[in-house]
């Protein structure tokens, strides 16, 4: 089994819908973080917690939300998706210092 | 300039070739770098890290200069397997919040 799994892999939804994107982890790291990825602009970090009690913005929290129901837990919602949230979502995860492994994705199309 | 900046290639190489990419990052006070690759649609997997002067592994070598504060990504002999992108990744300082590069695609043809 994957070690940070995401749900859904991909999702169509309307303008003004509210989602929600739900990451899982048995790595047993306290970090998680959740990133979107657009052709040309790499990797934006939107927020990241560094354990259960622990949530922060990143550089383009605006329009989403996060959760961290557990340990192993981190979901990301859109309140009311827009076009130009369409994009692909990475969460990924890290124990402290060391480098970040990441889910396979969630492919989100906002019509 | 910008916080780490990667050529985007394309890199078209035949196999065999040994290619180098170059990223430039503004952050002196970086300790640590990582190179990930990603494959078309995927997510991006470590390949190396760098935390000092270099690291060596197998056929692809990475080497820092803090002074001109780029690191870059050698890969010898290359493979049909290594055409992916190749991500420049830098802390923001002394943080673990990582800042990405767009990225450089190798093409390996055969």
């Amino acid at each position: 089994d994957a070690d940070v799994t995401q749900t859904p892999r991909n999702r169509i939804t309307k303008t003004g819908k509210r989602i929600m994107l739900e990451c899982s982890q048995t790595k047993g790291h306290d970090r998680m973080y959740w990133y979107r990825q657009d052709p040309g602009l790499g990797l934006r970090l939107i927020y990241y917690s560094f354990d259960v009690k622990d949530i922060n913005k990143g550089e383009i929290s605006d329009g989403y939300s996060v959760s961290r129901q557990a340990q192993a837990k981190f979901s990301l919602s859109l309140e009311s998706a827009i076009p130009n949230q369409t994009a692909l979502y990475f969460c990924a995860t890290s124990g402290t210092g060391e480098t970040q492994y990441f889910g396979p994705g969630t492919r989100l199309l906002v019509l | 300039r910008k916080e780490v900046e990667q050529d985007p290639g394309p890199f078209n190489v035949p196999e065999g070739a040994t290619v180098a990419f170059n990223c430039t990052y503004s952050n002196s006070a970086s300790q640590s770098f990582f190179w990930y690759r990603q494959d078309c649609r995927k997510e991006p997997k470590l390949l190396m890290s760098v935390y000092s002067s270099g690291n060596e592994d197998g056929r692809f070598t990475a080497q820092l200069n803090r002074a001109s504060q780029y690191i870059s990504l050698l890969i010898r002999d290359s493979k049909l397997s290594d055409s992916a992108t190749y991500l420049c990744v830098v802390p923001r300082g002394r943080t673990d919040k990582l800042i990405f590069g767009t990225g450089t695609r190798l093409q390996v043809f055969p």
